[in-house]
């Protein structure tokens, strides 16, 4: 059973928009969101997080939400960037406990088009 | 960039050969990870290490087994390689368990003929 889901296997934007890409969890003792960037051949680099306390961050041209009562979030880039074209994954972690491992969605893969 | 390298980046085995990937870090964090990435799967939890010698299992450790005998060291062994073992595997550290990003290493091709 996923527990972290990204619905849509792929999202293109236009240069200069805004885009949206959106996780469901199934979990509820997850309390700490993080979304990933993965460019081809490379390893994932953090983008950016969320505890389940707050219901919004933001960091420059990146926003994530958090609804928890729908177990959702999503991320927002605005204004989108060709370079912001990469599989985007996004993550939960699992409170307390030795068990550290983050549990991710299938990714979703955005292209920005100039 | 957090120091993390994985060795070998490529490699190509036959079936029922034993491979060991090494993950080597430079930045004394505790925890340790191996991750392999498949299409359709996203990122799957292997094993993970909580300390030297500490380590347990992840959502799909079956026919892999690790080693921590150095803080900057985890290693990923296949026993037998199987097809279904090809893969790209992503080794990952962080300095807490909770509530932290991890770090990446590039990742290794493994291709299982």
């Amino acid at each position: 059973d996923q527990q972290v889901k990204q619905n849509s296997p792929s999202l293109s934007v236009q240069e200069g928009r805004i885009s949206i890409l959106n996780c469901d969890y199934t979990n509820s003792m997850f309390d700490y969101f993080l979304w990933y960037k993965k460019y081809p051949a490379e390893g994932p680099t953090f983008l950016i997080s969320i505890s389940s306390i707050k219901d919004k961050n933001e960091d420059g041209r990146f926003t994530v939400f958090l609804n928890k009562s729908a177990k959702h979030l999503s991320l927002h880039i605005v204004p989108s960037q060709p370079g912001d074209s990469a599989v985007y994954f996004c993550a939960a972690s699992l409170y307390g406990g030795s068990q550290g491992n983050l549990i991710f969605g299938k990714g979703t893969k955005l292209s920005v088009k100039p | 960039d957090a120091g993390i390298t994985q060795s070998p980046r490529h490699k190509v085995t036959e079936t029922g050969t034993p491979v060991t990937l090494r993950c080597h870090q430079t930045e004394n964090h505790r925890y340790m990870y191996w991750y392999r990435q498949d299409p359709g799967h996203g990122l799957r939890l292997i094993h993970y290490s909580y300390g030297v010698k500490d380590t347990d299992k992840g959502e799909v450790s079956d026919g892999y087994s690790v080693s921590r005998s150095k803080t900057e060291d985890f290693l990923l062994t296949l026993e037998s390689a199987t097809s279904s073992q090809t893969s790209v595997y992503f080794c990952a550290i962080s300095s807490t368990s909770v509530n932290t990003e991890a770090f990446f290493g590039q990742g290794t091709r493994l291709t299982v003929v």
